[in-house]
């Protein structure tokens, strides 16, 4: 069984670019969520997507947007990037049948300058 | 005022020591409740997951939910310096997929 896995593991932007992250879902899941989690804290949810839709969403704002693609697999695209947006980014894959039960890949850490 | 308040310690015990992690919560809708580990720089690992109130144990390792006072804990026995890590409590509404978090309390197993 495929562990849900991230690409790029690191990435450094400066103000105002735009990026996108992608995340691969563990094998038979259906749903993806997209986490930000700021140094020293918890992760904070910011969407979760499933049948290629978006399937509830989190205190974001538009400029953080997502894909799902028909292999389950995912983008999280952010634009206009703000120094406070470095975090590590996380994935979680899950059933829709149990949502709560997410496994997180290793994320990805992006740094804004 | 945060909807999951967890203390960041950081906690330090000695190599066998039994280790006790608490969060507190103040939405009454959470009817789902976790644990996750989180090793430096890597991802969240779930370590226990609980429906509703009750207790559930997983090796070394014990989860307890009391929903009325709205406080969850998990318990670990015979700690070992590969238990240090970061923990993470989250919580969840029915069927939202919306995991909220804990700030994460740092243990330090000391050999």
């Amino acid at each position: 069984e495929t562990g849900v896995t991230q690409s790029p593991t690191h990435l450094i932007k400066t103000r105002g670019q735009q990026v996108t992250l992608r995340c691969s879902s563990q094998s038979g899941h259906n749903t993806v969520s997209w986490y930000q989690q700021a140094l020293g804290q918890g992760p904070q949810f910011i969407f979760q997507y499933y049948r290629e839709e978006e399937n509830g969403r989190g205190n974001f704002p538009p400029r953080f947007s997502g894909l799902q693609f028909p292999n389950y697999s995912s983008e999280l695209n952010v634009n206009a990037l703000e120094l406070d947006d470095s975090a590590l980014y996380l994935c979680a894959s899950s059933k829709i049948a149990d949502q709560e039960t997410q496994y997180f890949g290793p994320g990805t850490r992006l740094l804004v300058l | 005022q945060k909807e999951v308040e967890q203390d960041p310690g950081p906690l330090s015990v000695p190599e066998g020591a039994i280790v006790s992690l608490n969060c507190t919560y103040s939405n009454s809708a959470f009817q789902y409740f976790m644990w996750y580990r989180q090793y430096s720089r890597k991802g969240p690992e779930l370590l226990m997951y609980t429906y509703s109130s009750g207790n559930k144990e997983d090796g070394r390792f014990t989860a307890q939910v009391d929903k009325s006072s709205k406080y969850i804990s998990l318990f670990i026995r015979d700690s070992q310096p590969s238990d240090s890590a970061t923990y993470l409590c989250a919580m969840s509404a029915s069927n939202t997929g919306k995991l909220i978090f804990g700030q994460g309390t740092t243990l330090q197993v000391k050999p």
